[in-house]
């Protein structure tokens, strides 16, 4: 049982938005950036989002992360058949551990 | 170019012992805190361990505290994990990370290919 929780699916068409949750507590998210991956099948982890809506250089503005409270989300817009992948979202716990979220298969369909 | 190479993965039985490496290259490494995370086949990331630019601070998590020791050879840049006591629920592909920003402890910004472990009798 992970300590974030996220959907373990979403779906979409091409060029719709799609969004993903992912909740926590105070302890975590409440208090400490959120950060999301994407995981591509038979790739590793690629960073997408940091410090809650940061986009590293080359991450699509198509992407886009927000967070209230103990909650989180990532935002894609103009969905492509090459999003379909893993989302996980992370953050720092204040008892000095890295969390994540279980996961979200996303499919374009 | 950034690039991060773990090494080290075997089927080993349980209550063995493993070193996994990292090699990093393409960026200034001791500048950079590392961390290890893994992926059980077919499952989420779990974080592992975390360990400063300096080595001076080294972070586990619970399922590991005490079995599993992080540590870096700036001069050789390169990352290792001691695993000892290993459990069947070790198995995974394990991934050395480079942390997003210098001289902070952040988050894994670039990761490797992984390794994989496998502890089975």
């Amino acid at each position: 049982q992970s300590v974030l929780t996220q959907p373990p699916s979403a779906s979409g068409t091409p060029g719709q938005r799609v969004t993903i949750s992912c909740s926590g507590s105070s302890s975590n998210i409440g208090s400490n950036y959120v950060y999301w991956y994407q995981q591509l099948p038979g790739t590793a982890p690629k960073l997408l989002i940091y410090r809650n809506n940061q986009r590293p250089s080359g991450v699509p503005d198509r992407f886009s992360g927000s967070k209230s409270g103990t909650s989180a989300s990532l935002a894609i817009s103009g969905l492509r058949s090459e999003d379909e992948a893993d989302y996980y979202c992370a953050a720092w716990d204040d008892s000095l551990n890295v969390v994540f979220g279980g996961g979200t298969k996303l499919t374009v369909l | 170019e950034v690039q991060l190479v773990e090494s080290g993965g075997v089927v080993v039985q349980p209550g063995g012992s493993l070193r996994l490496s990292c090699a990093a290259s393409g960026f200034t490494f001791d500048d950079y805190a590392m961390h290890w995370v893994r992926q059980a086949p077919g499952k989420g990331l779990e974080w592992v361990s975390l360990i400063s630019w300096d080595g001076g601070s080294t972070y586990y998590a619970d399922s590991v505290k005490g079995r599993f020791t992080i540590s870096r050879d700036n001069s050789k840049n390169s990352l290792y994990l001691q695993m000892n006591s290993l459990r069947a629920e070790d198995t995974a592909l394990y991934y050395c990370a480079k942390d997003i920003q210098p001289g902070a402890t952040t988050m894994g910004g670039y990761w490797g290919q992984g390794t994989l472990v496998t502890v089975s009798s």
